[in-house]
Parts: structure tokens; C-alpha cells; sequence
């Protein structure tokens, strides 16, 4: 079946870097644009960032931009989201989202999501 | 970037009862070449990702019982439970995917009154 599966959370501190994975099975991946949304504590969802499936275009959120650095590896059917210079307000549950339409930039509405990985930055 | 609105924040609604939630788009998301509309609605409960239930607008995701339903277009949208169920409690959020950098409302919690 269709699934995404997150890694790489966890507690780091201020100022430091992180790497999240989200491994893709159960369709083809390197035909979809994918994205990642987090969500804060007690906060609604964010949208994070998007790549486009052939990893030529990238757009961020402007609380992430120049932090955080989308990518993919379409021969290892797994997306990346590369977090650095990371803030206390960094601190989320971070999805990997799957469109619906397969469409190189990723548009669509978003039918699957990962479980989420917790990504908490200590102060 | 587009903002989008939701109201009320919070809903109490009585089991059985029709529960409405709307939002508003700071622009429209309706894309006249193909007269559609680039919103969807997302259930989320605590522990658990987001659920996608409506696309464009007003087409039921599969799966999604059919007391849950969308409407509007432009930049006026609801989503509307007919019946509410107890499984139904959760905070709602739409979306636009009308521009390359996605937006949510801030969200509606719905409650069983």
C-alpha cells in the first residue's frame, strides 16, 4: 500500500542541525513533487516546503528559507529535509505529504501523510 | 502568499446535529481554465496525521462518509458534517493549493456540546 514513512527526530540543541528522511513506497515516487508540513505544539499546520519531482525546483516557507534545504533521492525512493541554524520555534511534529495529482511540482491537494517525526530544539 | 481564514475557531455541536465551518481565502483559488477550485479539507486528530477529505472544494475524498461535504467557490468555501458523529470530533483545516507555497487556515476545533 501507499505509505511514507518519517526518521530523524529527535531533541537537538539551538543552533544545531538535524537530517529528516521520509522513505516512499507503494507508488512512484519520482513522479510526484513532494512536501513537508509541521506542526508546533498546540499550533495548526504549516506548510514547510516543496520539491519538485525531478528535484529542479525548490520553494520554502519564509520561517524556514535559507535554513532548511529540501532534496530527494528518486533511485532510493526517499525524501530529505536538511535542518540547520534550528530555533526553539523549529520544535514540531514534521510530516512528509503526498499529493494527489501526479504532477511534476507537486500540486494537489495532499492525500497521504506520513505517522510524523518529533523534532524538539532545546534553548 | 494567500491567507486563509476559518470560523469559528472552536464549535460545540450536538450529536446528530449539522456542524458548519468556514474559511476565506485572502484571493481567489478558483482557476478559470479548468473552473476549479484549489481547496481542500483536512480532518486532524491528536497522535494522528491529517486526514484529506475534501478536494477541490466539494469532491469527497474515498472512503469519507457522505455526511461530510463541501461547498463554495472564489474565495468562500465550507465544509459541512450533516449529522454529527462522535468519531467526528477533531480540529478542521482547509487548504489552498493554488499557489506553488501552500497555505492552512489556523484551524476549527469541533466539540460534541
Amino acid at each position: 500500500q501507499v505509505q511514507l514513512v518519517e526518521s530523524g527526530g529527535g531533541v537537538v540543541q539551538a543552533g544545531r542541525s538535524l537530517r529528516l528522511s521520509c522513505a516512499a513506497s507503494g507508488f512512484t515516487f519520482s513522479n510526484y513533487g513532494m512536501h513537508w508540513v509541521r506542526q508546533a505544539p498546540g499550533k495548526g499546520l504549516e506548510w514547510v516546503a516543496v520539491i519538485w519531482s525531478d528535484g529542479s525546483n525548490k520553494y520554502y516557507a519564509d520561517s524556514v528559507k535559507g535554513r532548511f534545504t529540501i532534496s530527494r533521492d528518486n533511485s532510493k525512493n526517499t525524501l530529505y529535509l536538511q535542518m540547520n541554524s534550528l530555533r526553539a520555534e523549529d520544535t514540531a511534529v514534521y510530516y512528509c505529504a503526498k499529493p494527489w495529482d501526479a504532477d511534476s511540482s507537486g500540486s494537489g491537494a495532499f492525500d497521504i501523510w506520513g505517522q510524523g517525526t518529533v523534532v524538539t530544539v532545546s534553548s | 502568499d494567500i491567507v486563509m481564514t476559518q470560523s469559528p475557531d472552536s464549535l460545540a455541536v450536538s450529536l446528530g446535529e449539522r456542524a458548519t465551518i468556514n474559511c476565506k481565502s485572502s484571493q481567489s483559488v478558483l482557476y478559470s481554465p479548468n473552473n476549479k477550485n484549489y481547496l481542500g479539507w483536512y480532518q486532524k486528530k491528536p497522535g494522528q496525521p491529517p486526514k484529506l477529505l475534501i478536494h477541490w472544494a466539494s469532491t469527497r475524498e474515498s472512503g469519507v462518509p457522505d455526511r461530510f461535504s463541501g461547498s463554495g467557490s472564489g474565495t468562500d468555501f465550507t465544509l459541512t458534517i450533516s449529522s454529527l458523529q462522535a468519531e467526528d470530533v477533531a480540529v478542521y483545516y482547509c487548504q489552498q493549493y493554488y499557489t506553488t507555497r501552500r497555505t492552512f487556515g489556523q484551524g476549527t476545533k469541533l466539540e460534541i456540546k
